[in-house]
């Protein structure tokens, strides 16, 4: 019963490096979601989609972009990092708009 | 839009003893209510959620939370904690219709100590 998986757990970038972030779900669910993690800040949401090849914008979509291209994966993409960046990066996905979120184990990410 | 407030960043208490970790939320609309813990280095998992219905939800691992829509509140409690339990807990909302995403709280330290 694998769930929510993300790949890697843990990677160090320098800044202006580029990197993807791959979630996985095996639950057929619709709805997918990319949140970071700050300490005292709580998760926010990046970006989201709502069903196969769609995406949109959450609350600090800056600096990262998505793609949905099978409904089982959603990709997580840093094109030129940079240390603001550094954070817990969290994974998750819902059969439908108002049921509970399912995450994944996150992702460490220091870009030095 | 919508905002959670959790007012307590860290709560320490002891081993046996009830807790009460806080939360008010700030919406026009009505809205769907949960609560999650983080044990170190994991994900996050569902503890219970309020749809609808009974204002008295309960969830797992002994936990239960009252919805108070006059307050704004869902308070999380449990009668008597463990060792164990010792976790972060984020409260989040979401409105039940249209592309709503879950907005968290900043989330509560749960310290038990024995």
């Amino acid at each position: 019963n694998a769930g929510v998986t993300q790949t890697p757990k843990f990677r160090v970038l320098k800044t202006g490096q580029s990197m993807t972030l791959l979630c996985a779900q095996d639950m057929n669910h619709e709805y997918m979601y990319w949140y970071r993690q700050d300490p005292g800040m709580g998760l926010r949401l990046i970006h989201y989609s709502v069903g196969e090849g769609t995406t949109a914008k959450g609350e600090v979509p800056d600096g990262y972009n998505v793609s949905r291209l099978k409904k089982q994966n959603f990709l997580l993409g840093l094109e030129s990092a940079a240390p603001s960046q550094t954070s817990v990066y969290f994974c998750a996905s819902s059969r439908e708009r108002n049921t509970e979120a399912f995450f994944g184990q996150g992702t460490r990410l220091t870009v030095v | 839009a919508q905002s959670v407030t959790q007012l307590d960043s860290q709560v320490p208490v002891f081993e046996e003893a009830p807790v009460e970790l806080r939360c008010n939320y700030s919406s026009s609309v009505s809205v769907y209510l949960f609560w999650y813990v983080q044990y170190p280095n994991q994900g996050l998992q569902l503890l219970l959620k309020y749809l609808s219905g009974s204002t008295l939800v309960k969830g797992i691992n002994g936990f239960e939370a009252e919805f108070n829509k006059s307050q704004t509140s869902f308070h999380l409690r449990k009668p008597s904690v463990h060792i164990s339990d010792t976790a972060e807990y984020f409260c989040a909302t979401r409105r039940p219709s249209g592309y709503s995403t879950l907005t968290f709280g900043k989330g509560t330290m749960l310290l038990v100590s024995p």
